[in-house]
């Protein structure tokens, strides 16, 4: 089956500062890819849909300054948290799709922000 | 907006027992409906999906769901559970008339005891 990473897995960082998630298919081209957030015991938030080559589309509630999406290439798409602070603490999961197959998910990116 | 209830937050069965998952959604036009399984430290994989057709849909790993239009439910049920199904388990609804947004169930954790 189709294969999506995140990197990193898990990151640790202080409060003001910027932190980039990748996520890459690694053996199909990605038209779109989704950004979701998922808080202990809840389910999975769709934050954002990226189509290569254009600017994201945002969940309503979602500010587009705070969570900065890149979709520069057909296999990689990248989330910046700007001046992260402990409330964007939680785990976030990628997921990607080539033209309307199924959505691919990649393992998750555990943020802790101190 | 569409939303997503599973019912049960905690299951604990024993081998060789019966599984039953609920699942509801809200909104009643045209739907497409995933039950996603998340094992220990992986990433979330497709279980099975339904589009159209048989609203008995068989998917990998024994298990099947029933799509009942007139209840907005999507039940996934196995006969006999192994331990190795121990994972959260996830429904998700693509829809109102299908497009990119998955809106996912809070999740059920399912243990399987010896």
């Amino acid at each position: 089956g189709a294969v999506v990473s995140q990197h990193p897995s898990w990151v640790i960082c202080k409060s003001g500062t910027s932190v980039k998630i990748e996520c890459r298919s690694l053996d199909f081209q990605a038209t779109t890819m989704f950004w979701y957030r998922q808080f202990p015991k809840q389910s999975l938030m769709l934050m954002a849909t990226s189509n290569e080559g254009s600017k994201a589309t945002y969940e309503q509630g979602v500010e587009k300054d705070k969570f900065l999406i890149n979709h520069a290439s057909l296999t990689l798409s990248t989330l910046t948290v700007t001046s992260a602070h402990p409330e964007d603490s939680s785990f976030y999961i990628c997921s990607a799709r080539e033209n309307y197959n199924e959505q691919f998910f990649g393992p998750g990116t555990r943020l802790t922000v101190l | 907006a569409q939303s997503v209830s599973q019912h049960n937050h905690h299951v604990i069965l024993s081998e060789a027992a019966s599984l039953e998952l609920g699942c509801n959604y809200s909104y009643g036009g045209t739907v497409n409906l995933f039950w996603y399984v998340q094992y220990p430290g992986q990433h979330l994989q497709l279980l099975l999906k339904y589009f159209s057709g048989d609203p008995l849909v068989k998917g990998i790993k024994g298990f099947e769901a029933e799509f009942i239009k007139s209840k907005f439910s999507f039940n996934l049920r196995k006969p006999s559970v192994q331990w190795s199904d121990t994972a959260e388990y996830f429904c998700a609804v693509n829809g109102p008339g299908g497009g990119n947004k998955l809106t996912f169930g809070t999740g059920t954790q399912l243990k399987v005891e010896l």
